[in-house]
């Protein structure tokens, strides 16, 4: 059964460091998501990615985030200069569209 | 106002229990609904969409009322492994561009 690949399933880092997290969408979807989950809270929506650009993107998503499908198979999220408060569980999704998401199993981020 | 909305819980019934979630959303032009559910730690997965005629699968049973902008979830029968958080999920757009997702409800199934 095709699934959404997600790398690395934890990463440490110190605050203000760089973080690449790198999803492999399943291969015929269009749509791609990134979410996160603090611990202990809601499912957060972060970005939607269609057609090669950002459709639509959450308050959280601000100039400290970006996504890049940088070929065929890949899908980002660079995370600039981490904060403590950026420690969480990142979900990629993907979807051919409809709404039914598909989830890797998660990239957790500690910053410390 | 929170978009989707749900009681956060936690409900702790007997297996074989009955037990019903709701969830409101404030959007009125939300297009598309699910139930997922999530495991401790885990990714979300969809347990059913939600259709507005009412959907049934199995022990869960769904349903849509736009005129009040609410979602249900009923699940008959419960078993152990129905301990989980459910999660109603909305799609504001046709394109599903956004979806949101509401707090979650969690469930415990005592034996």
């Amino acid at each position: 059964e095709p699934e959404v690949t997600q790398t690395p399933s934890h990463q440490v880092t110190q605050m203000g460091q760089e973080v690449i997290l790198r999803c492999v969408p399943i291969s015929n979807h269009l749509y791609f998501y990134w979410y996160r989950q603090i611990l202990g809270q809601k499912v957060e929506f972060l970005v939607s990615f269609y057609n090669n650009e950002i459709s639509e993107k959450s308050e959280i998503f601000d100039d400290q985030f970006s996504v890049e499908r940088p070929d065929g198979s890949n899908f980002t999220l660079k995370i600039r200069s981490t904060k403590l408060e950026d420690s969480a569980m990142y979900f990629c999704a993907s979807s051919s569209g409809g709404g039914e998401l598909f989830f890797g199993e998660g990239s957790r981020l500690t910053v410390l | 106002r929170k978009e989707v909305e749900q009681d956060p819980g936690p409900f702790n019934v007997p297996e074989g229990a009955t037990v019903a979630f709701n969830c409101t959303y404030s959007n009125s032009a939300s297009q598309s609904f699910f139930w997922y559910r999530q495991d401790c730690r885990k990714e979300p997965k969809l347990l059913m969409s939600v259709y507005s005629s009412g959907n049934e699968d199995g022990r869960f049973t769904a349903q849509l009322n736009r005129a009040s902008q609410y979602i249900s979830l009923l699940i008959r029968d419960s078993k152990l492994s129905d301990s989980a958080t459910y999660l109603c999920v909305v799609s504001r757009y046709s394109s599903a561009s956004k979806i949101i997702f509401g707090s979650g409800t969690r469930l415990s199934i005592r034996p």
